[in-house]
């Protein structure tokens, strides 16, 4: 099974802050990794599919980044929707595995 | 919109099966594969398997192998997962999620089943 190691596990930060969250897989899977957004309660949401797509409505404050074994998810002003945890996904192959998640919580 | 409902909170025995349904609407449900994944109190997701809609191929996960039965029924759109001799820590939420495109990516997701197991 392909392991997600996802960091920070949690972070504290303030509206407008830029906060970058990495993945890093334990093989290659080229840009078979998926982001994913969690309110509490409530099902994950699709933000970045592919590594770097950004998904139809999302806004363009999320971004992804990366390939074969290191991704990046990069939130450019936080604001105060966005906190919440986040997951990456890896799609290469069965199973399919996630990361721990990182919760971003209010500074 | 794409969407998928699930059934509703379910709490049972240890020992006992449990079968939680996952309607689709909004899209073509033959096209679409869909996951089952899970996810305990706290923790993070486990994924549980696969199914093809239109023909009710399945894969499962290897830890679930013996436990859980993924089908379908084209004629109301909905997938079923079925888990047997439930444990205390099969307590979770069950999603289920459709493989939106050849990426592999999982949009949207259901808005999860709550299933309790407890003596």
């Amino acid at each position: 099974d392909i392991q997600m190691t996802q960091s920070p596990s949690s972070l504290s930060a303030s509206v407008g802050d830029r906060v970058t969250i990495t993945c890093r897989t334990s093989q290659s899977i080229g840009s078979y990794l998926n982001w994913y957004q969690q309110k509490p309660g409530k099902a994950p949401k699709l933000l970045i599919y592919v590594a770097s797509r950004l998904q139809s409505g999302v806004p363009s404050r999320f971004s992804g980044s990366g390939s074969e074994t290191d991704f990046t998810l990069t939130i450019s002003s936080l604001q105060p929707e966005d906190f919440a945890t986040y997951y990456c996904q890896q799609s290469f192959n069965s199973p399919r595995t996630f990361g721990q998640g990182t919760k971003v919580e209010i500074k | 919109q794409v969407q998928l409902v699930q059934s509703g909170t379910e709490m049972k025995k240890p020992g006992a099966s449990v079968k939680v349904s996952c309607k689709a609407s909004g899209y073509s449900f033959t096209t679409y594969y869909v996951h089952w994944v899970r996810q305990a109190p706290g923790l993070g997701f486990e994924w549980l398997g696969i199914i093809n809609p239109n023909t009710g191929i399945t894969k499962y996960a290897q830890k679930f192998q013996g436990s859980v039965t993924m089908t379908s029924d084209t004629s109301t759109s909905t997938v079923y997962m079925e888990l047997s001799s439930l444990r205390p820590d099969d307590t979770a939420v069950y999603y289920c999620a459709r493989e939106a495109g050849p990426g592999g990516w999982f949009d949207p997701w259901g808005q999860g089943t709550l299933v309790i197991v407890s003596s």
